[in-house]
């Protein structure tokens, strides 16, 4: 049983595009996450939300606590957004989704 | 600021050797953690410690010890490594609660044989 889920687990996308990546969840939450995996192993926290939307350069978090979901959305995608996105809540415990691996391709 | 790092990058033991990973960070956060990452599966909670002195169990503890003498040290211990424990290791820190950003060390790539 999985309490975070992510879709699509892998997408490619022309340079350019308009990428969404979605996560949903199955337990009540404090915050939730979205953190940028790139090939390397580094781990970088890129938003932290507990409602509405945020927006950072060309990225877009959105979360809908009634529904338990949440997208990150990528304006004009870029080959150096080529990583694994990941989703992560934080309530009574910790739990991580196991990815989306985003490659942009030129 | 060094931010948070991990001290071995890589290592490869034989099974039922030990060894001690070392994560250190430089910005005063009281919370640190120790997550594990393998294929296909997120990452996950090991040990966690909400201040100097304090440490406790996190998703998957069996196998690992942990200590936090000094606010700024985080230590992993495997007293005797198994295959089932290799692996990437992941050590983070936040300023306080769950709520708040983490910030991720490098990762260590540990092989057990």
């Amino acid at each position: 049983k999985n309490e975070v889920e992510q879709s699509p687990q892998n997408l490619t996308a022309q340079e350019g595009e308009f990428i969404t990546i979605n996560c949903s969840y199955s337990v009540g939450i404090s915050a939730l996450h979205w953190l940028q995996q790139h090939p390397g192993g580094g781990i970088v926290s890129l938003f932290m939300l507990s409602s509405g939307k945020k927006k950072h350069g060309r990225l877009i978090a959105t979360i809908n606590i009634q529904e338990k979901h949440s997208s990150l959305h990528i304006t004009a995608s870029h080959p150096r957004d080529s990583a694994v996105y990941i989703c992560a809540v934080t309530g009574n415990q910790f739990y991580f989704g196991t990815g989306t691996s985003l490659t942009v391709i030129p | 600021n060094a931010g948070v790092t991990q001290t071995p990058k890589f290592r490869v033991l034989k099974t039922g050797q030990s060894m001690t990973l070392l994560c250190a960070q430089d910005m005063n956060h009281e919370y640190m953690y120790w997550y594990r990452q393998d294929p296909g599966m997120g990452l996950r909670l090991i040990h966690y410690s909400v201040g100097e002195g304090t440490t406790a169990k996190g998703e998957v503890p069996d196998g690992y010890n942990v200590s936090r003498l000094k606010k700024q040290n985080f230590l992993l211990g495997l007293e005797s490594a198994a295959p089932s424990q290799t692996s990437v290791y992941f050590c983070a820190s936040s300023t306080s609660g769950r709520v708040n950003e983490q910030f991720f060390g490098p990762g260590t790539r540990l092989t057990v044989l």
